[in-house]
């Protein structure tokens, strides 16, 4: 079966890192992806990487991807208040076609401490 | 702003009632997608459409049917709701291809069901 896994919940300080990790097991999947969802909305995308890549950096978010260990992390530098949310990670199989059907995490709550 | 328009946040309804949830989207997207969230699963795939009048199933399709008459609306229906159905229920919407930037899967804010 497909699963992927994270740990549940996050505890970081204000202007401390947090890293958020996940592993999944569709050693076939293209790309992956990290959504953020704020209390009593939808998910949003934040960041995703191709599969053919170990890093990724965009602004205060770093995705690292290690494909052997189909390992993904990430890194949100200098947590803030507002950071606080549900972050889900995504693999899109290969088998998913155009139809970007989405194996969803089982998501982490981040907490931040001011 | 793109928009997929859930049209029910919270919902309260009796064990055996026919339950239906309403999904808008205004981007002419091809895919649309239902999903439940529950605490400590995430997210799993209830059914998808990929066309007007064209659906799959996802992993939990037990207890579910939809309906896509039009392309920018989707509707899942609970024939007979159960006490293990109380979840938030999420629609989505993508035009086909990976979704990257620029062509991202747009998330409703979701739909509170209890089933009592």
């Amino acid at each position: 079966g497909e699963d992927v896994e994270q740990s549940l919940f996050l505890s970081v300080r204000e202007g401390d890192s947090s890293v958020i990790n996940c592993t999944y097991t569709d050693s076939s999947s293209t790309y992956l992806y990290w959504y953020k969802q704020e209390p009593g909305a939808g998910l949003q995308l934040l960041t995703y990487i191709f599969s053919n890549m170990d890093m990724k950096q965009d602004q205060r978010l770093t995705v690292l991807l290690n494909k052997k260990d189909k390992h993904l992390s990430l890194r949100i530098a200098d947590t803030q208040t507002g950071d606080s949310a549900i972050y889900f990670c995504a693999e899109r199989p290969n088998y998913g076609g155009a139809t970007n059907k989405l194996i969803f995490g089982t998501g982490t709550l981040l907490a931040v401490q001011p | 702003d793109v928009k997929v328009t859930q049209s029910s946040r919270y919902l309260v309804k009796r064990t055996g009632e026919k339950v239906f949830l309403e999904c808008v989207q205004d981007m002419d997207h091809e895919n649309m997608f239902w999903y439940r969230q529950d605490p400590g699963l995430g997210l799993r795939l209830i059914y998808f459409s990929y066309d007007v009048k064209m659906k799959e199933k996802g992993d939990i399709p037990e207890g579910y049917s939809v309906s896509r008459e039009k392309k920018e609306r989707f509707s899942l229906i609970l024939e007979s709701a159960s006490t293990n159905q109380t979840s938030m229920y999420l629609c989505a919407s993508s035009s086909p291809g990976p979704p990257v930037s620029g062509n991202t899967i747009y998330f409703g804010e979701g739909s509170w069901l209890t089933v009592v």
